[in-house]
């Protein structure tokens, strides 16, 4: 099975600030990667597919990058209701995978 | 809308069994894979298996397989994880979601609300 490592695990950030997250592979996937966010009690929510690709209405702050076995998430200028944790899904073989979380905490 | 509507929480004993299911709208059940996820409490998101309702073809994680069983009512649009006999360590958050794109190889999209099931003695 791929593996995905995501990190950091978590991180402590302030409104506005920059925030990258990143996810490696233990093989290459081509583009294959989705990027989703989940808040506290809600079910994960799609943000970026196709490694770079924005969902239908996600806000442009949120980006995707990256191919082969280096991916990240970055979000521009991180707003109150971006602190979630993210995690990171490979879809190029099965079993699917996911990675295993960042937390954004506010600082 | 494409919306998956997951049954309610369930409490169990171990030994018990239990089937939860998930009913899907807005859309033709027959033309996307559904897959199932279980997230721990406190852990991450580990896929489980998925289901194509229009033929029931299935496929299972290497971790779950011959632990739950993943099947569809086509004619009432709904996906179902079985359990024969539940443990303790069953007790997680489930989730279907539905596989975007007429292929396997593709990202899940819309997510259920989840269903909690808690296996206790």
């Amino acid at each position: 099975a791929i593996q995905l490592t995501q990190s950091p695990s978590s991180l402590s950030a302030s409104v506005g600030d920059r925030v990258t997250i990143t996810c490696r592979t233990s093989q290459g996937i081509s583009s294959a990667l989705a990027w989703y966010q989940q808040k506290p009690g809600k079910a994960p929510n799609l943000l970026i597919y196709d490694a770079s690709s924005l969902e239908s209405g996600v806000p442009s702050r949120f980006s995707g990058s990256g191919s082969g076995t280096d991916f990240t998430l970055t979000i521009s200028s991180l707003q109150p209701e971006d602190f979630a944790t993210y995690y990171c899904q490979q879809f190029n073989n099965y079993p699917l995978t996911f990675g295993g979380g960042t937390k954004v905490e506010i600082k | 809308e494409v919306q998956l509507v997951q049954s309610g929480a369930e409490v169990k004993k171990p030994g018990e069994s239990l089937k939860i299911s998930c009913k899907a709208s807005g859309y033709s059940f027959t033309s996307y894979w559904i897959g199932w996820v279980r997230q721990m409490p406190g852990k991450g998101l580990e896929w489980m298996g998925i289901i194509h309702p229009g033929d029931s073809d299935t496929t299972y994680s290497p971790s779950f397989q011959g632990q739950v069983t993943i099947s569809a009512d086509k004619s009432i649009s709904t996906a179902y994880l079985q359990w024969r006999s539940l443990k303790a360590s069953d007790t997680a958050m489930y989730y279907c979601a539905r596989l975007v794109g007429a292929t396997m190889y593709n990202w899940f999209d819309p997510w259920g609300q989840g269903t909690q099931v808690t296996v206790s003695s």
